[in-house]
Order: C-alpha cells, then sequence, then structure tokens
C-alpha cells in the first residue's frame, strides 16, 4: 500500500545540537515530497519541497533535506536547532502525475536550553 | 493573490448536534481538499474534489459527514449528527496544475464537540 511514513513520533534536543527527522514513503514512482512544521495552535507552513533535479534541497529557517531515492526517504535536517523550532513536523507526498496529497503522522520536536 | 479562505475558525458544538464548514479555494484551483487533524495526529484526507465532482471519498465517514461542491468553487462540510471523536481542525486545501504543484492549506476550523 502506498503511504508516508514518519518513524520517530517525538524527538527531544538541545538548543545548538544538530537535527534529523526521517520520513520514508512507499509509492510506485518518485513521488512529490514536502516537508510542512505547525506550531501549537497555529497552520501549516511549508519549509520545503522536492519535485526533481538536485537531490538536497534548501528551504525556509535554515533547514534542509535529502532525497535518497535507494532508500525512500527524504530527511528533513538542521545544523543548529533554535528554541523556536520547536514544533510539530510533517513530511507530505503527492503521486508524481496526480492530484493527492498525503500527510504523514508527524514528528513532535521538543528543543532544550 | 488570496489565500484559501475557510469559516467559522472556531466551532464549539454538543454531540448529536449538527455543524457546516466551508472552503473557498483560490481563484482557478480545480482541485480541493477536506482534511481532518485530530490533536496530536497527522492531517488525513476526507475528501478531494476535482472541480465539482469528487475523486477520492474513500476515507470519509459517510454516515455522517458529507460535503459539496456545487458550482466547483467553493464547497461546504457538514457533519449530522456530530460525535465526541469529531472533535479535531478541518483543515481545507487547492492546488492547480498551473500553481506549480504547490498545494494551499487555509487556517482551519477548530472544531470542539463537547
Amino acid at each position: 500500500a502506498q503511504s508516508v511514513t514518519q518513524p520517530d513520533i517525538h524527538i527531544t534536543v538541545s538548543e545548538g545540537a544538530s537535527l534529523e527527522l526521517r520520513c520514508n514513503y512507499s509509492y510506485g514512482a518518485t513521488p512529490y515530497l514536502f516537508w510542512y512544521v505547525q506550531s501549537p495552535g497555529q497552520g501549516l507552513q511549508l519549509l520545503l519541497k522536492y519535485f526533481s533535479g538536485d537531490t538536497l534541497v534548501q528551504g525556509i529557517k535554515g533547514f534542509e533535506a535529502e532525497f535518497k531515492r535507494s532508500q525512500s526517504s527524504f530527511n528533513l535536517r538542521k545544523p543548529s536547532v533554535h528554541w523556536s523550532d520547536a514544533a510539530e513536523y510533517f513530511c507530505a507526498v503527492a503521486p508524481a502525475g496526480g492530484n493527492q496529497f498525503y500527510f504523514g503522522t508527524g514528528t513532535s520536536l521538543t528543543v532544550i536550553p | 493573490e488570496a489565500g484559501v479562505a475557510q469559516s467559522p475558525r472556531y466551532k464549539i458544538i454538543e454531540k448529536r448536534q449538527s455543524v457546516a464548514f466551508w472552503c473557498n479555494p483560490i481563484s482557478g484551483h480545480a482541485t480541493l481538499y477536506w482534511y481532518q487533524q485530530i490533536l496530536g495526529q497527522g492531517p488525513k484526507l476526507l475528501i478531494q474534489f476535482q472541480n465539482n465532482g469528487v475523486v477520492d471519498d474513500s476515507q470519509l465517514p459517510k454516515d455522517r459527514f458529507s460535503a459539496e461542491r456545487l458550482k466547483g468553487v467553493d464547497s461546504t462540510l457538514k457533519i449530522q449528527p456530530a460525535k465526541l471523536e469529531d472533535s479535531a481542525v478541518y483543515l481545507c486545501a487547492s492546488s492547480s496544475r498551473t500553481s506549480g504543484r504547490t498545494w494551499y492549506f487555509g487556517p482551519g476550523t477548530r472544531l470542539t464537540v463537547l
């Protein structure tokens, strides 16, 4: 079955430490890939997206993500986390050529001083 | 351009009551989506429209939920009767093949069922 998985429900990191959030997908062809962030009580904000081309994608707020076809992954990274990065992060996929759009279950990020 | 509009932003009802949410997508966007986001979970697709036709409603609890997009523009999602487990944020999104394969999300309607 087609799916998008975020294996980590919750992650805690210290401020200034590096961050990697995992996302794996299961689709027949490489889908379009997205990362969104949602702060408590707020709407979804697009961090970055991948359609094709360079597999390392730069986004807003210092985030980047790397697409790895061999691993069906699209992991989100940030070299130095700030306290304001504490939020819920969602990976999302849109099968190429279609209009469907699906979210993963999310990873909750806590940043400790 | 104006974003996806949703109303109301908040709604509190008692179980077994009815409620309706409205969404106005970005002008010209043919595809419209309704998602349900329960607290602590990712948004779940309820229904997807292409113009005024339903593309996917496999996750819509059809015994109590209904949605329409009669003129292929704005859409209404209704719950009748509501249950406690329907408490969630209901997100509307729209997209267009000419929008650079970008999905635009509304601010959501937060529903509390007491």
